[in-house]
């Protein structure tokens, strides 16, 4: 596709559940980014990666949130057991270059409601 | 980590006017950029400046940068009621690390 694309848009769960989101990024961009962004607030820095290579998780708030990126395209963030404050847009960035840090093209985003 | 920190929070101005949000951060950069995101949707990048340069524009965009007071400005010119969003500065989040930083951002609102 021309942009990232991100799946589901909306995703309501029920506190304890499970949650995987998917991120399509740009087709040829070396680097991934996550972030969380909740409501009223700018996106906080969740990981990186460049191609399949998870190089900085440091911004994972807990050891419930897993992303990997297998094959250097797809990414997938994996949230265990949510809890309430997991509520919020989870965005997926992409950009061209690995090594210097240019434009990022974000996706969408992902809502997560956890009720 | 650093964030990026902008000024005001929130802006409210007429259409035709010219909107000044500013940004600062803390520690030495190599580039800053400037995104903008429309409520609801993913974020937009709008322009990137290198430290070796104090100012950069890009149609109704100005974006100026000092480095020795680690701050660095955005004007938007004429102003349109589709220029209401929030927008974002972004410096790299540490010396050495890839990802940028946000800060809370200025949402401004243009009346048309």
């Amino acid at each position: 596709g021309a942009g990232v694309s991100q799946s589901p848009r909306y995703k309501v769960a029920k506190r304890g559940q499970d949650v995987a989101l998917r991120c399509d990024p740009i087709s040829g961009h070396v680097s991934l980014f996550w972030y969380q962004q909740a409501l009223g607030q700018g996106p906080e820095f969740l990981t990186y990666f460049q191609n399949e290579a998870q190089l900085d998780k440091s911004g994972l708030p807990s050891d419930r949130f897993f992303a990997e990126r297998p094959e250097g395209s797809v990414s997938t963030l994996k949230i265990q057991r949510t809890q309430q404050e997991d509520s919020a847009v989870y965005l997926c960035a992409s950009s061209l270059e690995g090594v210097r840090i240019g434009e990022l093209f974000f996706g969408e985003g992902s809502r997560l409601t956890v009720l | 980590s650093q964030q990026g920190e902008e000024d005001p929070q929130a802006l409210s101005i007429q259409e035709g006017e010219n909107a000044t949000m500013n940004c600062s951060y803390k520690t030495s950069i190599n580039n800053l950029q400037w995104y903008r995101q429309n409520s609801g949707r993913g974020l937009v990048h709008l322009i990137l400046i290198r430290s070796n340069e104090r100012e950069k524009h890009s149609g109704r965009l100005r974006v100026t940068l000092d480095t020795s007071k680690k701050s660095s400005s955005l004007l938007i010119t004429a102003s349109r009621a589709a220029d209401t969003a929030s927008y974002f500065c972004a410096p790299p989040r540490d010396t050495g690390r890839r990802a940028l930083t946000f800060g809370s951002g200025t949402r401004l609102q243009v009346q048309p």
